[in-house]
């Protein structure tokens, strides 16, 4: 079946530092990958999505690239900010058939960031 | 656009009672949504697949009998708890699914607390 594995939480980091969030997943087909951020007491918000290899899903400064080689599917920021504190999930969705977008999620990593 | 409400919020009820959860696409329509339960500090746990018109799909080990999800329209699913018990406590989050893209819409989520 499908897994998606994040690196294990919690992260804490200063203001302006290099932000890693590992996740590797197992998959048939070809999945499409995501990077959902859930803020204190909200659901879950889209932050940036690939659905083939190589692709680079971007937003607000996160970025993430489709590595089949690896199947890895890694969250960078260049320069975090107090306000990306937040929970982070990684999932991937499987193609087509009777499970048509249905996500798996990985554990989730908070990270919080400090001034 | 690609909103989704959810409706109540938040809800105490005792135990032995059911309570109904709304779930809204309001400004798209939905062919299917999802339900997920999340723990605290936990990832989300699918719980079914409703598709519009159609008898829900439950993952395993989630009680149908128990959570009943009707979903009448593109725009509506609801999730009803039954007989509720402190043990269903828990954070329920339904998602939207639009286009062919296995993008996923997020409702805020319903903080439900069985006393």
């Amino acid at each position: 079946g499908n897994s998606v594995t994040q690196m294990e939480g919690p992260v804490t980091l200063s203001e302006e530092a290099f932000l890693t969030i590992n996740c590797t997943y197992t998959a048939t087909g070809y999945p499409s990958l995501f990077w959902y951020v859930q803020y204190p007491g909200e659901g879950l918000q889209l932050l940036l999505k690939a659905t083939k290899a190589d692709d680079k899903g971007s937003n607000k400064g996160f970025e993430a690239t489709y590595r089949k080689e690896t199947t890895s599917f890694h969250l960078e920021k260049g320069s975090v900010q107090v306000s990306d504190s937040a929970v982070y999930f990684c999932a991937l969705s499987d193609a087509g058939g009777t499970s048509y977008g249905k996500l798996t999620f990985g554990q989730g990593t908070i990270l919080t960031v400090h001034p | 656009g690609a909103v989704v409400s959810q409706h109540p919020s938040r809800v105490i009820c005792k135990s032995g009672t059911s309570v109904k959860i709304e779930c809204r696409s309001l400004d798209f329509q939905a062919t299917t949504m999802f339900w997920y339960r999340q723990f605290p500090k936990q990832s989300l746990m699918l719980m079914a697949t409703s598709n519009e018109g159609s008898k829900a799909t439950y993952e395993q080990g989630v009680e149908k009998d128990k959570f009943l999800i009707n979903h009448a329209s593109l725009t509506l699913s609801t999730l009803t708890v039954t007989s509720a018990h402190p043990e269903d406590s828990s954070f329920y989050i339904c998602s939207a699914g639009r286009g062919a893209q296995y993008e996923q819409y997020f409702g805020p989520g319903t903080r439900l607390t069985v006393t």
